[in-house]
């Protein structure tokens, strides 16, 4: 199983363009997440989901969007970049439902994003 | 809303010595999950080990075991014998049954040899 995989890996973009991060996932995972990681700091959430056509807002969503049509995929969208958003850009997945197997969240590689 | 804080932004331990991670959390809830995850220089995030808020035995994975005290909501990590590969940041993470999963700001940690 290839788990979760997040494209692209890296991305300069300059201030005012667009761009999609996908994520998907092989392990029929309800939940989904996607966090940023300054540097040096830890994960903020920026959106998750509990299940397909779901989505709720985390701690930092401004300047980003999501939609969950599928199971498998959980795509993060940059309106109008800027340099605010310089980072390094997690998903993640994990079961849901109750018990503690079921709560472990795995992650992808992390996709580095420059803004100049 | 949850928040969780990691009051050491860093820590070292001699190789082969014992270290403790601190974390605190906040919530109104009585059913929840706990974990520690380890982000070494990698970048991947790893599960350390994790706890279910109605499990009142300490959950414990090898050299790694937690102090869990719900009254006090703090749920610390000790690392025994610790080893050069422990070098690594440390996040705890929060979860409520059916919600979402916050981390705290991380620790850190350097071993030594």
């Amino acid at each position: 199983n290839a788990g979760v995989t997040q494209t692209p890996k890296f991305r300069i973009l300059k201030i005012g363009q667009s761009m999609t991060l996908q994520c998907a996932q092989d392990m029929n995972h309800n939940y989904m997440y996607w966090y940023r990681q300054d540097p040096g700091m830890g994960l903020k959430l920026i959106y998750y989901s509990v299940g397909a056509g779901i989505t709720d807002k985390g701690e930092v969503p401004n300047g980003y969007n999501v939609s969950r049509s599928t199971t498998e995929d959980f795509p993060l969208r940059l309106e109008l970049a800027a340099p605010s958003q310089t980072s390094v850009y997690f998903c993640a997945s994990s079961y849901g439902g109750q018990g503690a197997m079921n709560t472990e969240a795995f992650f992808g590689q992390g996709t580095r994003l420059t803004v100049v | 809303a949850q928040t969780v804080t990691q009051s050491q932004p860093e820590m070292s331990v001699q190789e082969a010595e014992t270290v403790t991670l601190s974390c605190t959390y906040d919530t109104s809830e009585n059913n929840y999950y706990l974990f520690w995850y380890k982000q070494p220089p990698s970048r991947q995030m790893i599960l350390v080990i994790r706890q279910e808020a109605y499990k009142q035995q300490n959950a414990t994975e090898n050299r790694f075991s937690v102090n869990f005290q719900k009254a006090a909501k703090s749920f610390s990590l000790k690392i025994s014998d610790s080893q050069l590969g422990d070098t690594a940041m440390y996040f705890c993470a929060f979860m409520e049954y059916g919600n979402k999963l916050v981390f705290g700001a991380g620790t850190i940690l350097r071993v030594k040899s």
